[in-house]
């Protein structure tokens, strides 16, 4: 069965400052895709990255990237230069087996507080 | 451009009472979804369609009920209301290629007593 495990419920970041968030994942398809979401307090779901099983680089959008490591089944979110509209929850998903499918699983998330 | 809409925003049912979340989306995606996020739990995949006509189960399927009769509107009916079904629901939509994200809606949040 697929599985995404995110194990910081909270975390605390200064301004400017870089902060990773962890995102493990469990899957025996040979092909997968990862997503990170950010949630914000007004609750609207905004996608931030994408990172496909083959590709072959880690994944980069603007002060997002991520820091993917296959061996590990990890996909770990970086956010550079932290700003104070950060503060947000943070969701790892995973859809496997091919495209023609909708389930995406999601981890329980992580709580990111940014501090002036 | 719009994107996803749903409606309503907020409801209160009373438990047995039935009634249909509205999900639009004007991207001409052909996949939509439903998700129920709970607290401490994620979101939830509730049902899915990859098109018109065709339909199926996600992770979460009892008590709901869905139908894509045009591939603008998904709606998920509810068909004899729990407190257990008390949550927010997104509906969601994206293009049928590979790295394509989820485009959600704002959400409703349900509560059910």
């Amino acid at each position: 069965a697929q599985k995404i495990t995110q194990t910081q419920p909270g975390m605390f970041v200064q301004e400017k400052e870089a902060v990773t968030l962890d995102c493990t994942y469990d899957t025996s398809d040979p092909s997968y895709g990862l997503f990170w979401y950010k949630q914000p307090s007004s609750g609207e779901m905004i996608f931030l990255i994408y990172q496909g099983s083959y590709d072959q680089q880690n994944a980069t959008e603007g002060r997002y990237s991520l820091n993917f490591q296959k061996a590990r089944k990890s996909a770990n979110l970086v956010i550079s230069a932290s700003q104070l509209g950060d503060s947000a929850m943070y969701f790892c998903a995973m859809r496997g087996d091919s495209y023609n499918t909708d389930k995406l699983i999601f981890g329980t998330g992580t709580r990111l507080q940014v501090f002036p | 451009n719009a994107g996803v809409t749903q409606t309503p925003k907020f409801q209160v049912l009373k438990t047995g009472q039935s009634m249909t979340l509205q999900c639009a989306q004007d991207m001409n995606h052909e996949y939509m979804s439903w998700y129920r996020q709970d607290p401490g739990m994620g979101l939830r995949l509730i049902h899915y369609s990859v098109g018109a006509g065709i339909t199926d189960q996600g992770e979460v399927p009892n008590g709901y009920n869905v139908s894509r009769s045009t591939t603008e509107d998904f709606p998920l009916r509810l068909l004899s209301a729990a407190p257990s079904q008390t949550s927010v629901y997104f509906c969601a939509s994206r293009r049928q290629i590979e790295r394509s994200p989820l485009h959600f809606g704002n959400g409703t949040r349900l509560t059910v007593t």
